[in-house]
């Protein structure tokens, strides 16, 4: 069963915190993408890879940075965490390709509070 | 650049009656993919549908369908025989075929279907 998991559900940080937000997918899919989700703005994409040690700037990438070390784990960094980086951080992964079947798979969300 | 607008943050509709949410979107492309996803309360985000823009013939997915106006740029979701397992919150989203770089997508605002017993 496809599977991508994030490391936390909910999580509170005070600002200026360095902040790591983990997502793992056991699919061995090439590309994975961290979104963030705000009500009445849908999810925009902050940034995503398509390799190991490979990212693009999504959307929205000010205040992020990203790591992919190994294939199958993508993490999102907020170097100093502001209070508007308050969101639903969502991660996803889908095959490389270009044809219809490649949809992305999504994990079940972190929601972040910065106080 | 590609937008999705979804003009119905909030719809309600009675079990087992049908529901039509909105969906535009604009591009000066021939070719891409529009996708219907679900994000129940669970927050795990679901495609419910998809569609390729080359297709004339609307997709259906048992008691979801879709009508796709290519020229009008309009890509609505229809909710058949509504359950109350369908309550979510719903997005639309726009995906580009040949981007090799990640077939990325593009959001609209959501909107959030209730489903009344």
């Amino acid at each position: 069963d496809v599977k991508v998991t994030q490391s936390s559900r909910y999580l509170v940080k005070r600002t200026g915190e360095k902040v790591f937000l983990e997502c793992v997918q056991d699919m061995d899919h090439e590309n994975m993408f961290w979104y963030r989700q705000d009500p009445g703005l849908g999810l925009r994409l902050i940034y995503f890879s398509y390799d190991v040690k490979m990212k693009e700037k999504g959307d929205i990438p000010e205040g992020y940075s990203v790591s992919r070390e190994k294939k199958e784990r993508f993490s999102l960094i907020l170097e100093s965490a502001s209070t508007n980086q308050t969101s639903m951080y969502l991660c996803a992964s889908s095959p490389l390709g270009i044809g219809s079947s490649y949809e992305q798979y999504f994990g079940p969300g972190t929601r972040l509070t910065v106080t | 650049a590609q937008t999705v607008t979804q003009s119905q943050p909030e719809m309600s509709v009675q079990e087992a009656e049908t529901v039509t949410l909105s969906c535009t979107y604009d591009t000066s492309e021939s070719d891409y993919y529009l996708l219907w996803y679900k994000q129940p309360p669970s927050r795990q985000m679901i495609l419910v549908i998809r569609q390729e823009a080359y297709k004339q013939q609307n997709a259906t997915e048992n008691r979801f369908s879709v009508n796709f106006q290519k020229a009008a740029k309009s890509f609505s979701l229809k909710i058949s025989d509504s359950q109350l397992g369908d309550a979510a919150m719903y997005f639309c989203a726009y995906r580009r075929p040949l981007e090799t770089s990640g077939s990325r997508l593009t959001f609209g605002e959501g909107t959030q279907l209730t489903v009344n017993p």
